[in-house]
């Protein structure tokens, strides 16, 4: 159950556009539709943002979008706003033994 | 609205136990699994465990497996998380989680409660 890998940190001015890569194995992100993302503000719970790779949860802006190649998934978030400065998450499920999830290494976007 | 509200944080000696209780309302409860997710003070999330919507099956981080134990009572809304044998990289901000409909994410959280193990 090691931690998907992501970059420590992503930064943008406002209205660019920035991606985060979350890397993972066969057994977790390549294997299956499963990858979700969350955004944390400080001492806030997790907010889910995109699930099952590409969908957005009802209120959502569509400025977020989520893809995946490989055992490679991406949040990218158009058009950057200073809302959007946060720690963001993936998550994948998985099975190597039993069924498990696991959640990224975690990126803290800056808003320059 | 979906709310989650932990509680049972607190400080506990490295070895003690304690459990945690998340009150769910706001949604049918016994439709949906639930999840236990953790935070170490300035770190990343950490999956702890998952229940299924029935209770027939429960599943853990290898980090607590044999030492921790997800229950629920559907019967009054709630999850529980039983801790034991504690130790101090258990210190955390412990947060229950509800299943997303297409069951691989978690679309509502609560606020969490802190869990300090400390001698």
């Amino acid at each position: 159950q090691s931690a998907l890998t992501q970059p420590a940190s992503v930064s943008g001015s406002p209205g660019q556009s920035i991606t985060i890569s979350c890397t993972g194995t066969s057994s977790d992100v390549g294997g299956y539709n499963y990858v979700s993302w969350y955004q944390q503000h400080p001492g806030k719970a997790p907010k889910l943002m995109i699930y099952d790779v590409s969908n957005r949860p009802s209120g959502v802006s569509n400025r977020f979008s989520g893809s995946k190649s490989g055992n490679t998934a991406s949040l990218t978030i158009s058009g950057l706003q200073a809302e959007d400065e946060a720690d963001y998450y993936c998550s994948s499920y998985t099975i190597s033994d039993t069924l498990s999830f696991v959640f990224g290494t975690g990126t803290k976007v800056t808003v320059l | 609205q979906v709310q989650l509200v932990e509680s049972g944080g607190g400080v506990v000696q490295p070895g003690g136990s304690l459990r945690l209780s998340c009150a769910a309302s706001g949604f049918t409860f016994s439709s949906y699994g639930m999840h236990w997710v953790r935070q170490a003070p300035g770190k990343g999330l950490e999956w702890v465990a998952f229940i299924r919507y029935d209770g027939s099956n429960k599943y853990y981080a290898d980090s607590v497996k044999g030492r921790f134990t997800i229950s629920r009572d559907n019967s009054k809304n709630t999850l529980y998380l039983q801790m034991n044998s504690l130790r101090a990289e258990d210190t955390a901000v412990y947060y229950c989680a509800k299943e997303s409909p297409s069951g691989y994410a978690n679309d509502y959280w609560g606020q969490g409660t802190l869990v300090t193990v400390s001698s």
